[in-house]
């Protein structure tokens, strides 16, 4: 079964407006993580927020904010007004305490940000 | 601080050669993960290193994958002989012990043609 699913393959964002990505997961246990990731064209992944099961809040990391729903299994990514060095490919994963360290990935977003 | 570096960027190999792919986390940090993303799948976890020990290495595809990691430090993971459906992306990470932010380094992206 997909632990992880992202509906969108790629979307396309107006320069300096919001865009919504969105994650939803799947697991039966009650400790687990929550991760976004940028992929550029570089191809180096690069951390973007993390989101733990028990945390209350939702994380913030300066213009990147998920929107976690745990009884939905939903942790979206938001990113506020956005930028042309926001075109990349972002992924969603998540780590089960069950599973030891090991992520799981979803299928990844490409994000185009037009000027 | 240096990041994770993963060398060579790129290989082209052909089927029934050998590679070796090699990995040099961050300085300090003793968990090192190999993932991999093959063509239009989503990147899959292959191993977990702590410290020189595999603690995990589940998601090894097959005997043909070999990953050492001497001294705790640098690993390789090392492809004989390569197949056609090895081609892909080959992502290392690293983190320290106790930390949830995984460190990806640029990957190797392998061809066996």
């Amino acid at each position: 079964a997909q632990k992880i699913t992202q509906t969108q393959p790629g979307m396309f964002v107006q320069e300096k407006e919001a865009v919504t990505l969105d994650c939803t997961y799947d697991t039966s246990d009650q400790s687990y993580g929550l991760f976004w990731y940028k992929q550029p064209s570089s191809g180096e992944m690069i951390f973007l927020i993390y989101q733990g099961s028990y945390d209350e809040q939702n994380a913030t990391e300066g213009r990147y904010s998920l929107n976690f729903q745990k009884a939905r299994k939903s942790a979206n990514l938001v990113i506020s007004a956005s930028q042309l060095g926001d075109s990349a490919m972002y992924f969603c994963a998540m780590r089960e305490a069950v599973d030891g360290y090991k992520l799981s990935f979803g299928a990844g977003t490409t994000v185009t940000v037009r000027a | 601080e240096a990041g994770v570096t993963q060398f060579p960027s790129h290989s082209v190999i052909e089927k029934g050669q050998t590679v070796t792919l090699r990995c040099d986390p961050i300085s300090g940090h003793d968990n090192l993960y190999w993932y991999r993303r093959v063509m239009g799948k989503e990147i899959k976890f292959l191993l977990h290193f702590v410290k020189e020990s595999k603690q995990d290495e589940s998601g090894m595809p097959n005997n043909r994958f070999l990953a050492e990691r001497t001294g705790g430090t640098y690993s390789t993971l090392k492809v004989q002989p390569a197949e056609l459906e090895d081609s892909g992306v080959y992502f290392c990470a690293s983190s320290q012990i106790g930390t949830e932010r995984l460190f990806f380094g640029s990957g190797t992206q392998l061809s066996v043609l």
